[in-house]
């Protein structure tokens, strides 16, 4: 059974750079068949899909946050990250990881989620 | 993008009753269609995909249906696990979007 488990900082400050990782057990992310993904959710509010990486390093990201979003893959250490440039209070939410199936779309394993908070 | 609308926000049922949830795209989307079930504290889980397979595992008192752009989410009698917040997602452009959920509370 896949897992994934977020790690990072709770709190940012305003204008700095918010760091995530995600270690993956149970499966590896040197597969042709998934995507690694990061999604948010504001606290009591919807999902937002912010991007994904195959492990060859070929990104896709949310236009929304394309200037600001860095994704990247460490194949030897299981794990993928996530950067978020020039945070506000907007960006205050659960972060999780997930895997999506290439092909299909499917988010099939998700991390538990991480809340990050940004505030002064 | 393509905008997913979910309704109702809240609709509250009784244990054993059936429950209809709603979804909407703002363009078709053809079946690229998923039914996700969020619980407090808890990540979502893959309860449908394709608009109408159910993903391994869920019960069959799950049931998805609809294409292009009005989906629905059937749930034939609503067990106590079930009260949760169910999300819809299209994955058939770029950014996958979801909608703003519909909780399902207790009456």
């Amino acid at each position: 059974q896949v897992q994934l488990q977020e790690s990072g900082q709770g709190l940012v400050k305003p204008s700095e750079t918010l760091s995530l990782t995600c270690t993956v057990s149970g499966g590896s992310v040197n597969s042709n068949n998934f995507y690694w993904s990061w999604i948010r959710q504001p606290p009591g509010k919807g999902l937002e899909y912010l991007g994904y990486i195959h492990y060859s390093g070929s990104t896709t990201y949310n236009p929304s946050l394309k200037s600001r979003v860095t994704i990247s893959v460490d194949t030897s250490k299981n794990q993928f990250s996530l950067k978020l440039t020039s945070v506000t209070a907007a960006d205050t939410a659960f972060y999780y990881c997930a895997r999506e199936r290439r092909g299909e779309g499917l988010l099939d394993f998700w991390g538990q989620g991480t809340l990050v908070t940004v505030s002064s | 993008e393509v905008v997913m609308t979910q309704s109702p926000a809240t609709v509250s049922v009784s244990p054993g009753d059936r429950v209809t949830l709603s979804c909407r795209a703002s363009e078709r989307v053809s079946s690229i269609l998923a039914w996700y079930q969020q619980k407090p504290g808890q990540p979502p889980r893959l309860l449908i995909y394709g608009a109408s397979t159910r993903a391994t595992g869920v019960p069959a008192r799950f049931s998805g249906s609809g294409s292009g752009t009005e989906f629905i989410l059937t749930i034939s009698s609503l067990q106590s696990e079930d009260f949760a917040v169910y999300f819809c997602q299209q994955y058939n452009n770029w950014p996958r979007t979801f909608g703003q959920g519909t909780r399902v509370e207790i009456k």
